[in-house]
């Protein structure tokens, strides 16, 4: 059973344009989330988090939305550019202990 | 950010070969440590929390007996992966919890682990 799930396995957006990227939940005790950037072979790097007691978070280009009655949580990049091309992760913590539960990944293709 | 480092960042062995992976942080202290594995093209799959003193917890389906953890520091974690099959090829990556009020987790790098 996927608790954390990214249903878009790619995406593809014009440098300069607005990237979202969704994640959906099905865990009712996850308590934060978190957003994770991967390059192939290389570890998961930290990119922005927010708590469920907050609906927005938002950092420089990125801006991450939670919507706790739907359990769907959104990255936005604006403005989108080519460095931004990656695996993106989202990850869910319960308020149970530290472990994360991470989505598939969405791969996103930055276009010049 | 905090930093998380894993030796060896490749390695490939024989069949039959026992292959030890550490996991460091750097610049914390952290009390605990996760351990992951990811097959190309798919999620982080969470093998076993590592906690410094005691026993890790394996998640179901991951063999202890397998996969051994030890925890013996505040800054180590390894991962040993007994008689290694062509099977238990993955990227292993480690990540590192810093604790007291922080909320993320720090990545390692990762491993690249190939068994001839």
């Amino acid at each position: 059973d996927q608790q954390v799930k990214q249903n878009s396995p790619s995406l593809s957006v014009q440098e300069g344009r607005i990237s979202i990227l969704n994640c959906d939940y099905t865990n009712s005790m996850f308590d934060y989330f978190l957003w994770y950037k991967k390059y192939p072979a290389e570890g998961p790097t930290f990119l922005i988090s927010i708590s469920s007691i907050k609906d927005k978070n938002e950092d420089g280009r990125f801006t991450v939305f939670l919507n706790k009655s739907a359990k769907h949580l959104s990255l936005h990049i604006v403005p989108s550019q080519p460095g931004d091309s990656a695996v993106y992760f989202c990850a869910a913590r319960g308020n149970a202990g530290n472990m994360l539960t991470f989505g598939g990944g969405t791969r996103l293709m930055v276009k010049p | 950010g905090a930093v998380v480092s894993q030796h060896p960042s490749r390695v490939i062995c024989k069949s039959g070969t026992s292959v030890k992976i550490e996991c460091r942080s750097l610049d914390f202290q952290a009390t605990t440590m996760f351990w992951y594995r990811q097959f190309p093209k798919q999620s982080l799959m969470l093998m076993a929390t590592s906690n410094e003193g005691s026993k890790a917890t394996y998640e179901q389906g991951v063999e202890k007996d397998k996969f051994l953890i030890n925890h013996a520091s505040l800054t180590l974690s390894t991962l040993t992966v007994t008689s290694a099959h062509p099977e238990d090829s993955s990227f292993y990556i480690c990540s590192a919890f810093p604790g007291q009020g922080n909320n993320e987790q720090f990545f390692g790098p990762g491993t690249r682990l190939t068994v001839l």
